[in-house]
């Protein structure tokens, strides 16, 4: 089946730092990514929606400028969290949407847990 | 380890009810369930935690069975707006092999 990737699956960053997390579809063409956070004993939370070669549409109280995301190409976008504090600690996941035969079709990467020191 | 979804499809006329089930090999912390729209991002509809939750809200509700590993998810008197393809996701811990299932596609007709 369809596979997407998340890297990195830990990371630790000093405060300030800014951390990018890359979302791949392997095996197939995503013209659509969605990226998630979920704090403890919460569900995911949609930060935002990217379609390749456009901009990411963002949920309401997120920030476009804290939260940089990038969908270059149709099997890789990049959230960038940008000067991060440790409140932006969290669980991250991302989430493509296929083409082709599995249009439709929505796939989930393992996630990348975020801690700000 | 990705969770079982049972059935893999339902076809339902307006106002029947349908059960959806969800199971894992590894001991829970949570379960989560999504519904989604062609085309569109997952909808969250609700977490259940260890502890033996049974939650609702409108005529969808779900239940944990955490020593089973098993959650159902309820919809009773379906309605048009319910079609969709549901997901569960399960954690073993906060965070940690978050996995979400294969998805049951859902149609309501009238």
């Amino acid at each position: 089946g369809a596979v997407v990737s998340q890297h990195p699956s830990w990371v630790i960053c000093k405060s300030g730092t800014s951390v990018k997390i890359e979302c791949r579809s392997l095996d197939f063409q995503a013209t659509t990514m969605f990226w998630y956070r979920q704090f403890p004993k919460q569900s995911l939370m949609l930060m935002a929606t990217s379609n390749e070669g456009s901009k990411a549409t963002y949920e309401q109280g997120v920030e476009k400028d804290k939260f940089l995301i990038n969908h270059a190409s149709l099997t890789l976008s990049t959230l960038t969290v940008t000067s991060a504090h440790p409140e932006d600690s969290s669980f991250y996941i991302c989430s493509a949407s296929g083409q082709g035969e599995n249009t439709g079709e929505l796939f989930f990467g393992e996630g990348s847990r975020l801690t700000v020191l | 380890q990705q969770p079982v979804q049972s059935p893999q499809a339902v076809i339902l006329r307006e106002g029947e009810d349908a059960v959806i089930n969800c199971s894992s090999s590894k001991a829970l912390y949570s379960v989560h369930w999504y519904r989604q729209k062609h085309g569109e991002a997952p909808v969250f509809l609700m977490i259940l935690l260890k502890g033996g939750e049974q939650k609702g809200h409108d005529k969808i509700s779900a239940s944990f069975n955490e020593k089973k590993q098993q959650s159902s998810l309820y919809l009773t008197a379906s309605q048009l707006s319910y079609s969709g393809t549901y997901f569960c996701g399960t954690e073993t811990g906060y965070g940690q092999n978050f996995v979400f299932g294969p998805g049951t596609r859902l149609s309501v007709l009238p």
